[in-house]
């Protein structure tokens, strides 16, 4: 059962410290998400990629926050110095898009990586 | 702006009754429409996808309509469980040169014995 995976579930920690999150997506997708959800924002998109490139972090603070796909196994969310407001779930999905953008296909979610930064 | 807009913000009905979930956008131009189900601690899941030709999508008791002319569309819920319980996020997808997903801000339901 293909699912997306994602590590740390839940992670503490103190503020100025790094926090990097971490997504296998599902073989054979060729675009991954990265979102953020709190209790006042709902789902945010902060950053995706497609064949692995960057297509738009325009919803990622730039000075911070850092999205990487160093292959087709693996991408990262990284967050340097973390702060309390960073605090929330960050989600990372998973889909197969055609080239023009549009697609009818599902876009599978991780169960999330809960953080809380003190 | 392109939004999503769902009501009603949360919900509570009895287990075996029925339910109908609305959302409204403004997003443009439209690519397709789809309801998630997001249990409480875990990640979004798939219930339905609409393009702009269908107007409505079953997947079990979960029916979605779809009407493009007024931008509107309805998750209804037929003979509620308790395991219905959990937030149902409506998201449209928008294509303006770059595929993005606009997320309404999801009803809670509550479903009671």
């Amino acid at each position: 059962d293909a699912r997306v995976t994602q590590t740390p579930r839940h992670k503490v920690t103190e503020m100025g410290q790094e926090v990097t999150m971490r997504c296998q997506p599902i073989l054979g997708h060729n675009t991954v998400f990265w979102y953020r959800q709190t209790m006042m924002q709902g789902l945010e998109l902060l950053a995706y990629f497609r064949n692995r490139a960057p297509l738009d972090d325009s919803g990622m603070p730039k000075d911070r926050f850092s999205a990487e796909m160093p292959d087709a196994t693996l991408a990262t969310l990284k967050i340097q110095p973390s702060e309390p407001r960073d605090s929330a779930v960050y989600f990372c999905a998973s889909g197969l898009v055609g080239n023009t953008g549009r697609s009818g296909n599902t876009i599978y979610f991780g169960e999330g990586s809960w953080l809380t930064v003190v | 702006k392109n939004q999503v807009e769902q009501s009603p913000q949360s919900l509570i009905i009895l287990e075996g009754k029925n339910c109908t979930l609305q959302c409204n956008y403004t997003v443009s131009p439209f690519s397709n429409l789809r309801w998630y189900k997001q249990d409480t601690g875990r990640g979004p899941v798939s219930l339905t996808i609409m393009t702009f030709s269908e107007n409505t999508k079953s997947n079990g008791r979960y029916t979605a309509t779809l009407d493009a002319d007024t931008k509107q569309s309805s998750l209804h819920i037929t003979a509620s469980q308790l395991s219905d319980s959990a937030s149902y996020i409506c998201v449209v997808s928008a294509t303006s040169g770059t595929y993005k997903y606009i997320f309404g801000t999801g009803t809670r339901l509550k479903v009671l014995a």
